[in-house]
């Protein structure tokens, strides 16, 4: 089976920077995947990765370490829309092109 | 504009009756999805189909059934079996093939049983 772990809550200013981490532990890995989803909508694509490293678009990167199981997205020059949650999900090829979502990061910017 | 479009967007039940929630899609891909969403929580994984006339179980799919006789349509019952389908529910589709392309979700569809 699958399980990811992500932090239920953050909370950051303004124009700061945050990391969100997520682990992973599954047998046939194929890729990860960040979305953002703000409440009551649908979720929103923000990254790919399945080789190591790091992935920037934008003000927002996402890494990737295989043999750690881990994965993080970092938001840059956070903006109150930026106010939202942030979902981990990860491919696994036992689901084919399914993808196995975490319970996702609330995240919330204050001025 | 092409996209996936479900429906009804809010729809009200009764216990012991079934319902259809629709969800077709024009993006020209293979690959549906149905995801539940509950308060607080990710999204679970109901059925997903990777190709016209096959269809898979996902994490939580008793209770639910589907089908996919079209490539742009994907239906899901939720059925009388499901306990607690109060929730929000999630149609995705993807290009398939390799696996490497992401979900795109419609707008889902909030389901609340009476």
């Amino acid at each position: 089976g699958q399980n990811i772990d992500q932090p239920t809550e953050m909370t950051a200013t303004e124009g700061a920077i945050v990391q969100i981490n997520c682990t992973y532990q599954t047998s046939g890995f194929n890729g990860l995947f960040w979305y953002q989803q703000h409440a009551g909508e649908a979720p929103t694509f923000l990254s790919y990765n399945v080789l190591d490293g790091l992935e920037e678009k934008g003000r927002f990167s996402s890494f990737l370490s295989r043999s750690k199981g881990y994965s993080y997205l970092l938001l840059k020059e956070l903006q109150m829309k930026d106010s939202a949650s942030y979902l981990c999900a990860v491919r696994d090829i036992q689901a084919g092109t399914a993808l196995i979502f975490g319970k996702g990061t609330t995240l919330s910017v204050s001025s | 504009d092409g996209g996936i479009t479900q429906s009804p967007k809010y729809l009200f039940r009764k216990e012991g009756q079934n319902v259809t929630l629709s969800c077709e899609q024009n993006l020209n891909h293979d690959a549906m999805y149905w995801y539940r969403q509950d308060p607080g929580q990710g999204l679970r994984l109901i059925y997903y189909s990777q190709i016209v006339n096959d269809f898979q179980k996902g994490d939580i799919a008793e209770g639910y059934s589907v089908s996919r006789e079209k490539k742009e349509s994907f239906p899901l019952t939720v059925t009388s079996a499901q306990k607690n389908p109060t929730a929000f529910y999630l149609c995705a589709s993807s290009i398939g093939g390799d696996g490497t392309g992401e979900l795109f979700f419609g707008e889902g569809s909030r389901l609340t049983v009476l």
